[in-house]
């Protein structure tokens, strides 16, 4: 079965500072991967996806994310951290053939001034 | 923009009640999810329905029941609600095609005294 890895619910980042969320995923094989934001009393929102065509995916707000096969991670960054990304980001994966999304546990940003 | 409505953000219900959460969509999607989020647990999948009168189980059924009379409203319900069930409930809808996403309503906070 699919599952997705997030290390370290709290993460806190100065902001101007470079923003690193990791995701690691255990799959048979290349799935479909999400990256997801939940900012407070909301819904999630869809911060960028991979589907197996180019490796670094542009989102949102000025996210990307890398898938490394290899490795079998999608980390997200942002070079520089707004306030505004304060928020809950959760990592999902998809296998293909499967309309079921697994998620990881969350991280919550905290941005400090 | 797909639409995804819960009829409630905020609902307060007492022990051993029926309670009906009820989410609509208006983007004709074939599939829809109710997932519950719990702090340090991420989503968890309750139910998913792939098309009107369709449902499958997900990871944590227990305690809950599904009903699809139609292709816009799915509706999740707590047949003797129960303390341990209070939570952030989410509905999802995922369209047809490859590597699409979910996209979320706004949940529902339930709290059962």
């Amino acid at each position: 079965a699919q599952s997705v890895t997030q290390l370290g619910s709290h993460v806190s980042v100065s902001e101007g500072a470079l923003v690193l969320l990791r995701c690691n995923y255990s799959s048979s094989v290349p799935p479909y991967l999400f990256w997801y934001v939940q900012y407070p009393n909301q819904g999630l929102q869809l911060l960028l996806k991979y589907t197996s065509a180019a490796t670094l995916v542009k989102g949102i707000n000025g996210f990307e994310a890398e898938f490394k096969k290899s490795e079998t991670s999608f980390h997200l960054t942002k070079p520089s951290a707004h306030m505004s990304d304060a928020a809950e980001y959760f990592c999902a994966v998809s296998e293909r053939g499967n309309n079921r999304l697994a998620f990881g546990k969350g991280n919550q940003v905290v941005v400090i001034p | 923009d797909v639409k995804v409505t819960q009829s409630s953000r905020y609902l307060v219900k007492r022990t051993g009640e029926k309670v009906f959460l009820e989410c609509v969509q208006d983007m004709d999607h074939e599939n829809m999810f109710w997932y519950r989020q719990d702090p340090g647990l991420g989503l968890r999948l309750i139910y998913f329905s792939y098309d009107v009168k369709m449902k499958e189980k997900g990871d944590i059924p227990e305690g809950y029941s599904v009903s699809r009379e139609k292709k816009e409203r799915f509706s999740l319900i707590l047949e003797s609600a129960s303390t341990n069930q209070t939570s952030m409930y989410l509905c999802a809808t995922l369209d047809r095609g490859a590597g699409q996403p979910q996209h979320f309503g706004d949940g529902t906070r339930l709290s059962i005294l």
